[in-house]
């Protein structure tokens, strides 16, 4: 059963514009929610997140939204670059583990 | 600070022969650490956990094992690998007051 996923395999954006990632949990009990950005032979480093009892966070030129009652996550970049190029991950955290979900590819163009 | 490093970096191995990847952590005491798994097209998948030495939690069921011989040493195993046991595997640790994981580098496995 997967408990958090990414509906969007990849996403392609013109440099300049906004990127929107969106990511969708079933379990009510996750209390934080996290974004990572995974670069090809790496591992993931993390972006931004989140905690449940918000539904906003701003760090530069990401934001994430978290909406409870939907149980729906997406974080924006505005505005996208091409080093944003690279397969984003959402989290999710009950007792301690993280669950997540399948990554979306985001290509950002010149 | 806290760093994390695993070994090796790239593995080719044939069917049935053993693994061993091992991970180090520094700068943090008794973490809590994890190795998960990407494989081709899938997200990143835990397979272990360990709270402290010898303690060790299996999420699925699996042809791997782990250890943790020292507090900041994480080992994943295999006595025979199979070819599905083929992917990107990841060591991690977790940061106790938000529960964010910091990844190392990761070890590509390639079982042929």
């Amino acid at each position: 059963d997967q408990q958090v996923k990414q509906n969007s395999p990849s996403l392609s954006v013109q440099e300049g514009r906004i990127s929107i990632l969106n990511c969708d949990y079933t379990n009510s009990m996750f209390d934080y929610f996290l974004w990572y950005k995974k670069y090809p032979a790496e591992g993931p480093t993390f972006l931004i997140s989140i905690s449940s009892i918000k539904d906003k966070n701003e760090d530069g030129r990401f934001t994430v939204f978290l909406n409870k009652s939907a149980k729906h996550l997406s974080l924006h970049i505005v505005p996208s670059q091409p080093g944003d190029s690279a397969v984003y991950f959402c989290a999710a955290r009950f007792y301690g583990k993280l669950t997540f979900g399948q990554g979306t590819i985001l290509t950002v163009h010149p | 600070s806290q760093t994390i490093h695993q070994w090796p970096a790239t593995l080719v191995q044939p069917v049935g022969s053993p693994l061993s990847l091992e991970c180090t952590v520094e700068g943090t005491s008794n973490p809590n650490l994890y190795w998960y798994r990407q494989a081709a097209g899938r997200g990143l998948q835990l397979l272990f956990y360990s709270v402290g030495i010898g303690q060790i939690s299996s999420e699925v069921p699996q042809n791997l094992s782990a250890s943790r011989p020292q507090d900041r040493q994480f080992i994943l195993s295999s006595k025979k690998l199979l070819l599905s046991d083929s992917g990107f595997y990841l060591c991690a640790w977790r940061k106790t007051d938000t529960g964010e994981l910091f990844f190392g580098e990761g070890s590509r496995l390639t079982v042929l």
